[in-house]
């Protein structure tokens, strides 16, 4: 049992460069998030899949698609990357019953700088 | 709509200290509140969660909270701290039904030989 997995781990981008972030769980969980990380700004949720089939924009969106492939796998897509999205990435998973008791779990983190 | 705040973005204890980091939250539904950690270059580990069962939560390491409806805090205590509870701990609180986590911005914890 991984857990949530995160490829890459480390990426080096220019301005401009696209590529897509990927992220995968094996809980069987229905709920999946992307969250980035800076310094002083805690972590912002960029957009989550409450279920297959769905997403929805979170606080910062901008600059960012994403796709939920199937229940496993949510990944994050960068078209024209910029320096300002120099940041950790990370994906979450939250549990099968999905209430609001229930705990998110985390990727161990993408770290991209766009240079 | 649901928020956090932590007080303190770094706090500074001696080992075998007392450690106190703030939360407050705001929520316009009966909260579930949840502490999480980060240590250096990892992903988020959840610490401890308050889900009504009971108002003092006890979590990992040594580390409980302490729900308090009267004044909306949910503080993170441990009664000795050890160098290797240096991290970054986020509160966060539970949007209704699937929505996710709201994180406050987090208290880097130093602790001092």
């Amino acid at each position: 049992n991984a857990g949530v997995t995160q490829t890459p781990k480390f990426q080096v981008l220019k301005t401009g460069q696209s590529m897509t972030l990927q992220c995968a769980q094996d809980m069987n969980h229905n709920s999946m998030y992307w969250y980035r990380q800076d310094p002083g700004m805690g972590l912002r949720l960029i957009y989550y899949s409450a279920s297959e089939g769905t997403t929805d924009k979170g606080e910062v969106p901008n600059g960012y698609n994403v796709s939920r492939l199937n229940k496993r796998e949510f990944s994050l897509r960068l078209e024209s990357a910029a320096p300002s999205q120099t940041s950790v990435y990370f994906c979450a998973s939250k549990g099968s019953g999905s209430g609001p008791y229930n705990e998110q779990f985390f990727g161990p983190g993408t770290r991209l700088t766009v240079l | 709509a649901q928020s956090v705040t932590q007080l303190g973005s770094h706090v500074s204890v001696s080992e075998g200290a007392l450690v106190l980091l703030r939360c407050n939250y705001s929520s316009s539904v009966p909260p579930y509140l949840f502490w999480y950690v980060q240590y250096p270059n990892q992903g988020l580990q959840l610490l401890l969660k308050y889900t009504s069962a009971a108002t003092l939560v006890k979590g990992i390491n040594g580390f409980e909270a302490e729900f308090k409806k009267s004044e909306t805090s949910f503080h993170l205590t441990k009664p000795s701290a050890h160098m290797s509870d240096a991290a970054e701990y986020f509160c966060a609180v539970s949007g209704a039904g699937n929505t996710p986590l709201v994180f406050g911005k987090g208290t880097r914890l130093s602790v001092i030989a």
